[in-house]
């Protein structure tokens, strides 16, 4: 079975600088999406970035981008130049290309708070 | 374009009563997916819903249910509610292939007293 490892319960980071947020991820799968999702106290999960695994070139979305490393199944999520508005609770998601059993779920890690001081 | 709607907000319910929640995708989205959010286990899949039938199905006792229906809305159902219920109870649509993630809506929080 697969699993999402968040090792940083908490971090926190100066406005407008930057902070890396980190995920490690155990499968024997070639092939998945991985995913970053924000939860701001709203509730509301919101997708800050996706990577696909058979893409090597590292997504980026605006300030938010990623480093994939695929055969150190690691996805870490860095965000430059932080803003007030990026403090929220921060989940690793892992999901299998397939579409069988109970594949196409999300699998989520325990999360990262991230609080940004002004 | 509406995001997931998720209803009610907050419910409050005593144990052994039975509960249902409602959730309505994003326009054109078909597969509807259902989490269970609490401190201690964080998130977990609760089942996934597409065209109306039940597409995958997590590790939850039978007394959690779901169904969805034509126009794409779904329901999750928990019968004989335990204090261990608690939680937030989140939605996400995604279209067929999920390829593109999900859609998650702001979740219903349920207590059980």
């Amino acid at each position: 079975a697969q699993t999402v490892t968040q090792s940083q319960p908490e971090m926190s980071v100066q406005e407008a600088e930057t902070v890396t947020l980190s995920c490690t991820y155990d499968t024997s799968e070639s092939d998945y999406y991985l995913f970053w999702y924000k939860q701001p106290p709203s509730r509301q999960m919101i997708l800050v970035i996706r990577q696909e695994a058979y893409k090597q070139q590292n997504a980026t979305e605006n300030r938010f981008s990623v480093n994939f490393q695929k055969a150190a199944k690691s996805f870490s999520l860095k965000i430059s130049d932080s803003q007030l508005g990026d403090a929220a609770m921060y989940f690793c998601a892992y999901r299998s290309r397939g579409y069988g059993g109970s594949q196409g779920n999300l699998i989520f890690g325990k999360g990262t708070k991230l609080s940004v001081k002004p | 374009k509406a995001g997931v709607t998720q209803t009610p907000r907050y419910l409050i319910k005593t144990r052994g009563q039975q509960v249902t929640l409602s959730c309505s995708p994003i326009s054109g989205h078909r597969s509807v997916s259902w989490y269970q959010q609490t401190p201690g286990q964080g998130l977990q899949f609760l089942f996934e819903y597409f065209s109306e039938t039940q597409r995958n199905k997590g590790n939850f006792p039978g007394r959690f249910s779901g169904r969805q229906f034509s126009n794409s809305r779904s329901e999750m159902n928990v019968s004989t509610l335990e204090l261990g219920d608690s939680a937030l109870y989140l939605c996400a649509s995604s279209r067929w292939d999920r390829s593109y993630g999900y859609t998650f809506g702001s979740g219903t929080r349920l207590t059980v007293v």
